[in-house]
């Protein structure tokens, strides 16, 4: 198994442009979450999705969007990339929250110019 | 107030001391999780726990459901246990179900 890959490692980014952060999984796990996580701050959950075709806000979801078409695939879309969206990345997955380890992705560098 | 509360915030020792570091929450929870992250790194799971208590290694945790708490211990620290720690705990809020983290524990271990 792969685990949870993440595209790209790092990306720069000039105010306004949009791009794609990509999460894809290969474990059926039903959960995945995408989180930000500042210098000297916690993680803070963006978007997350229990099973294909529904996802939810978490707790920062401004200026991000996301789909899941499929159990393996959940990617992150800037709209129209802001200096504050500068951070790292990650993406987890999980069969649940609460009885299932969590994995997490290997996290995106952005920033935003 | 966090509903996930992590203590100390730093934490300094020598290569071979016993470490101890402490998470409690506000809420019923049905499980906490132990994470770990490196400096620049990624972020592992390190346990999973919703009674009593594991151990992987000279690592162990404990969760006291009923006092809502737990515990990270390393046994025998070395400077690679240099990390940060967070624990993290599925908490509901509205229809909501996501990881509530705690602020992490800075560990830095001394040869």
């Amino acid at each position: 198994n792969a685990g949870v890959t993440q595209t790209p490692k790092f990306q720069v980014l000039k105010t306004g442009q949009s791009m794609t952060l990509q999460c894809a999984q290969d474990m059926n796990h039903e959960y995945m979450s995408w989180y930000r996580q500042d210098p000297g701050m916690g993680l803070r959950l963006i978007h997350y999705s229990v099973g294909a075709g529904i996802t939810d806000q978490g707790e920062v979801p401004n200026g991000y969007n996301v789909s899941r078409s499929t159990t393996e695939d959940f990617p992150l879309r800037l709209l129209s990339a802001a200096p504050s969206q500068t951070s790292v990345y990650f993406c987890a997955s999980s069969y649940s929250l609460s009885t299932d380890t969590q994995y997490f992705g290997p996290g995106t560098r952005l920033t935003v110019l | 107030k966090n509903e996930v509360e992590q203590s100390p915030q730093n934490l300094t020792a020598q290569e071979g001391e016993f470490i101890t570091i402490n998470c409690s929450y506000s809420v019923g929870i049905s499980a906490l999780h132990w994470l770990q992250q490196h400096p620049g790194g990624g972020i592992v799971s390190l346990f999973m726990l919703s009674s009593g208590k594991k151990k992987h290694g000279r690592l162990i945790a404990t969760i006291n459901i009923q006092e809502k708490h737990s515990s990270l211990h390393i046994t025998a620290s070395h400077p690679r246990d240099s990390a940060v720690y967070i624990c993290a705990a599925p908490i509901s809020s509205g229809s909501a179900r996501q990881l509530t983290f705690g602020s992490g524990t800075q560990l830095t271990v001394l040869p």
